[in-house]
């Protein structure tokens, strides 16, 4: 079983859309959890940390359920600029090892 | 802004060939990883190191080594390429992680492309 899941998608939705992604951990020993985002051709960089009691960032929200293992993105309001692919990161161990989903891409149209 | 820089974005090499991609990071960050992504199957952990002189191996060891004999640079080697080692390598570096501190985020340098033929 993989260490991290994730619907690959794609979802394309219109601007102003809310959409949500899921992500599901194998290990219930998992420590740190992040969602990064990809766009095409770029490296990875991180959108936002997901904590235990769920976390707002603008448009963002993410949350952690640890008894389901299972963490959320919510996307309100789309833009064309969050086209991307959106990946689920889990840490665990010392902190130090690093687990990724392979990524669920979103394409937002006009 | 912590900076990962890495030396080649695109390679075109010989099957065969030695293959030397480097990886500096200036922000004093103890570890240092490299991946490689494919369609499909997302990052996947080659080798990482926590300190000078240290590594690890990750999930997709063979057919790769690395060294790092300064704390900035962490350097991935393809003894002999071969086809199937056709990807996008990313290095990535972070400060030691600690419980719930959130501070071991990952930065990633901008990617190496490289091509077997």
């Amino acid at each position: 079983r993989k260490e991290v899941e994730q619907d690959p998608g794609p979802f394309n939705v219109p601007e102003g859309a809310t959409v949500a992604f899921n992500c599901t951990y194998s290990n219930s020993a998992s420590q740190s959890f992040f969602w990064y985002r990809q766009d095409c051709r770029k490296e990875p960089k991180l959108l936002m940390s997901v904590y235990s009691s769920g976390n707002e960032d603008g448009r963002f929200t993410a949350q952690l359920n640890r008894a389901s293992q299972y963490i959320s993105l919510l996307i309100r309001d789309s833009k064309l600029s969050d086209s991307a692919t959106y990946l689920c990161v889990v840490t665990r161990g010392t902190g130090n090892q690093f687990y990724f989903g392979t990524g669920t891409s979103l394409t937002v149209i006009p | 802004d912590v900076k990962v820089t890495q030396s080649s974005r695109y390679l075109v090499k010989r099957t065969g060939e030695k293959v030397f991609l480097e990886c500096v990071q200036d922000m004093d960050h103890e570890n240092m990883f490299w991946y490689r992504q494919d369609p499909g199957l997302g990052l996947r952990l080659i080798y990482f190191s926590y300190d000078v002189k240290m590594k690890e191996k990750g999930d997709i060891p063979e057919g790769y080594s690395v060294s790092r004999e300064k704390k900035e640079r962490f350097s991935l080697i393809l003894e002999s390429a071969s086809t199937n080692q056709t990807s996008m390598y990313l290095c990535a570096s972070s400060p030691p992680g600690t419980l719930l501190s959130g501070a071991n985020v990952l930065t990633f340098g901008a990617g190496s492309r490289l091509t077997v033929l």
